[in-house]
């Protein structure tokens, strides 16, 4: 079975700049979740989305925003790009939201440069 | 706020060496702790989840630990390809099920 996929791998924007990076979950898993990890740090929680359904969102401004689709996949949107926003984003699957051995799996990333 | 310390920031071993990890949190209320590998360029990898205080799990050299305040990530005589970051993590009961509290984690090489 596949894992987690991400597209794209790598991303060079400008400043002022949008990006959409997207997920493809585990078959079967109806949790999306994204993640942004700064270098040297630990990823912070952007978004968790179920059924389509947004469950949860982390202390990121407006600029950034996500939906899901009906296959389960999502799309991370960032407008008005900042150098600040350079960081590996990290989708991550699992089947519900709310499960009591609730395991998530992550993709490899896209890593965004933004100059 | 919920809260996740890691240390040390860096670990260097030589083959064989046993030592450990450790992950000091304060949360709300827990509902799990957990530990994952990320080898460079790649996607966090899960290893463990723990629930309660006294609880351990171990998966070949590696056994995870918990308390009230920290949990221990042992390392039984490391190899090269143990060489990872490995990232401890919070969950809370009142939050998303899938909202996980990172610490910085600790970046281990194990030399041959």
């Amino acid at each position: 079975d596949a894992g987690v996929t991400q597209s794209p791998t790598h991303l060079i924007k400008t400043r002022g700049q949008h990006v959409t990076l997207r997920c493809s979950p585990i078959s079967g898993h109806k949790s999306v979740s994204w993640y942004q990890q700064v270098l040297g740090q630990g990823p912070q929680f952007i978004f968790q989305y179920y059924e389509k359904e947004e469950r949860g969102r982390g202390n990121f401004p407006d600029r950034f925003s996500a939906r899901q689709f009906p296959n389960y996949s999502s799309e991370l949107n960032v407008n008005a790009l900042l150098l600040g926003d350079s960081a590996l984003y990290l989708c991550a699957s699992s089947q519900g939201p709310r499960g009591t051995n609730e395991k998530l799996f992550f993709g490899s990333g896209t890593q965004l440069s933004v100059l | 706020e919920d809260q996740v310390t890691q240390s040390p920031e860096a670990l260097r071993l030589q083959e064989g060496e046993s030592s450990s990890l450790n992950c000091s949190y304060t949360v709300s209320g827990l509902r799990g702790l957990f530990w994952y590998r990320q080898d460079p360029g790649k996607g966090p990898e899960f290893l463990f989840t723990l629930y309660s205080a006294g609880e351990e799990k171990e998966k070949e050299r590696l056994k995870a630990t918990l308390t009230k305040k920290e949990s221990f990530l042992h390392i039984t005589a490391p190899k090269p390809e143990d060489s990872a970051t490995y990232l401890c993590a919070v969950q809370a009961w009142e939050t998303s099920g899938s909202r996980l509290t990172f610490g910085e984690g600790t970046q281990l090489t194990v030399n041959p």
